[in-house]
């Protein structure tokens, strides 16, 4: 089975100030853990994934995220926030050999405040 | 650059009706899968699809579901008799060959209001 738990359904944070989105997970599997952006009336967007390659992954929009496996954890994060990165943000699972199905975390929503 | 589209935008339909979400993948993708998210809760998957057969499911997707795709183009996802409980945001979403650690790529969605 597998889960994920992400941290403060909002956050909000000043326009230039550090962006930190928590996302833990469990697996009885190896992960492979992505996050999407979901800007409003829009679909769910790939920003990153960890596919067991490097545990630092960037994504776009300046975003990054690290893969601890002694935390269990896949927190995103950028340096600066910037007005357009409002919006809520999905971590979710796909584990192998558990099929290809994605299980989400509850979201969180990023508000950027000038 | 290629995009999930679904259609319509917004349903509402009273309790009992049948109700038929439509969606077209991306064109050389071969998986197509359906999620749903009720107001306030988790996205949950429904199922997916693969070569014109059901390849997994949730428990969520019982016989009031069923999944097709009609054409070489469409997905559809409908629901026989839709309860109260079926309102809720559905995405389909697609990748190219099922893979776990491949992007799986959604629509924007269909808001289902059932009464």
């Amino acid at each position: 089975a597998q889960s994920v738990t992400q941290l403060g359904s909002h956050v909000s944070v000043s326009e230039g100030a550090l962006v930190l989105l928590r996302c833990n997970y469990s697996s009885s599997v190896p992960p492979y853990l992505f996050w999407y952006v979901q800007y409003p009336n829009q679909g769910l967007q790939l920003l990153l994934k960890y596919t067991s390659a490097a545990t630092l992954v960037k994504g776009i929009n300046g975003f990054e995220a690290e893969f601890k496996k002694s935390e269990t954890s896949f927190h995103l994060t950028k340096p600066s926030a910037h007005m357009s990165d409002a919006a809520e943000y999905f971590c979710a699972v796909c584990g192998y050999n558990a099929g290809n199905m994605l299980t989400f975390g509850g979201g969180t929503r990023l508000m950027v405040k000038p | 650059e290629p995009e999930v589209t679904q259609t319509p935008s917004h349903q509402v339909t009273q309790m009992g009706q049948e109700v038929i979400l439509r969606c077209v993948p991306i064109s050389n993708h071969l998986y197509f899968y359906w999620y749903r998210q009720i107001l306030g809760q988790k996205v949950e998957f429904l199922v997916s699809f693969y070569n014109n057969e059901i390849s997994e499911k949730s428990e969520i997707f019982d016989d009031q579901f069923s999944v097709e795709r009609p054409d070489g183009s469409n997905f559809t996802l409908k629901i026989r008799s839709t309860k109260l409980e079926d309102s809720a945001m559905y995405f389909c979403a697609s990748s190219e060959m099922g893979q776990v650690t491949e992007t799986q790529y959604f629509g924007p969605g269909t808001r289902l209001l059932v009464l």
